[in-house]
């Protein structure tokens, strides 16, 4: 079965730093581009970062470019998103994903989520 | 960036009743675009991607049509798991926009 789990997140101060798992099964996890979603409480969903097969390509949301950085390492099937200078503004379950294929970009596969929050 | 704007943002209807949800690009996207349905605590599902194909395991009351950057969401018959939270998102380009979100309640 293919199955996303994230893991992670938690409460942390305005400033601090916090780095999200996501841990892959079911799929040759090189193979796949995967992304990073977030979603604020009562909100729509929110982009944060995609990564490509071989993590050689990432890109970011303009919210979060120069504080997160994604990466993965394919020897152990997890995809990672360090959030550093975290913000009130970024309080929200993030969720890891993972693209349909080469020649389609779309979500097909989503984990659970894991909930941040930035507070004092 | 791409805007995406969805409407409505909330939708009464029966079960039974014929649903169509719209979304619109604030530029050409092409195909590039997919439906998610996401149900209260739970991650969203994919529905339908590059605007008009069938996610496996999705029943086919649901649809997805294109006309030049306005798309839309129809389920023929709604049935009592359809009530829930839809998105569409596009993803011709970076950033992967999402619109706002459109909350099919029971009437």
């Amino acid at each position: 079965e293919v199955q996303l789990l994230e893991s992670g997140g938690g409460l942390v101060q305005p400033g601090g730093s916090l780095r999200l798992s996501c841990a892959a099964s079911g799929f040759t996890f090189s193979n796949y581009a995967m992304t990073w979603v977030r979603q604020a409480p009562g909100k729509g969903l929110d982009w944060v970062s995609d990564i490509s097969g071989s993590g050689g390509t990432t890109y970011y949301a303009d919210s979060v470019k120069g504080r997160f950085t994604i990466s993965r390492d394919n020897s152990k099937n997890t995809l990672y998103l360090q959030m550093n200078s975290l913000r009130a503004e970024d309080t929200a379950v993030y969720y890891c994903a993972k693209r349909r294929n080469w020649n389609d970009d779309a979500f097909d596969i989503w984990g659970q989520g894991t909930m941040v929050t930035v507070s004092s | 960036d791409i805007q995406m704007t969805q409407s409505p943002s909330t939708l009464s209807a029966s079960v039974g009743d014929r649903v169509t949800i719209t979304c619109r690009a604030s530029q050409t996207i092409s195909s590039w675009l997919a439906w998610y349905q996401q149900k209260p605590g739970k991650a969203p599902k994919l529905l339908i991607y590059k605007a008009s194909s069938l996610e496996s395991g999705v029943p086919s009351r649901f649809s997805g049509s294109a006309s030049g950057t306005e798309f839309t969401l129809t389920i023929s018959s709604l049935q009592p798991d359809d009530f829930a939270t839809y998105y569409c998102q596009q993803y011709n380009s970076y950033s992967r926009t999402f619109g706002q979100g459109t909350k099919v309640e029971i009437k």
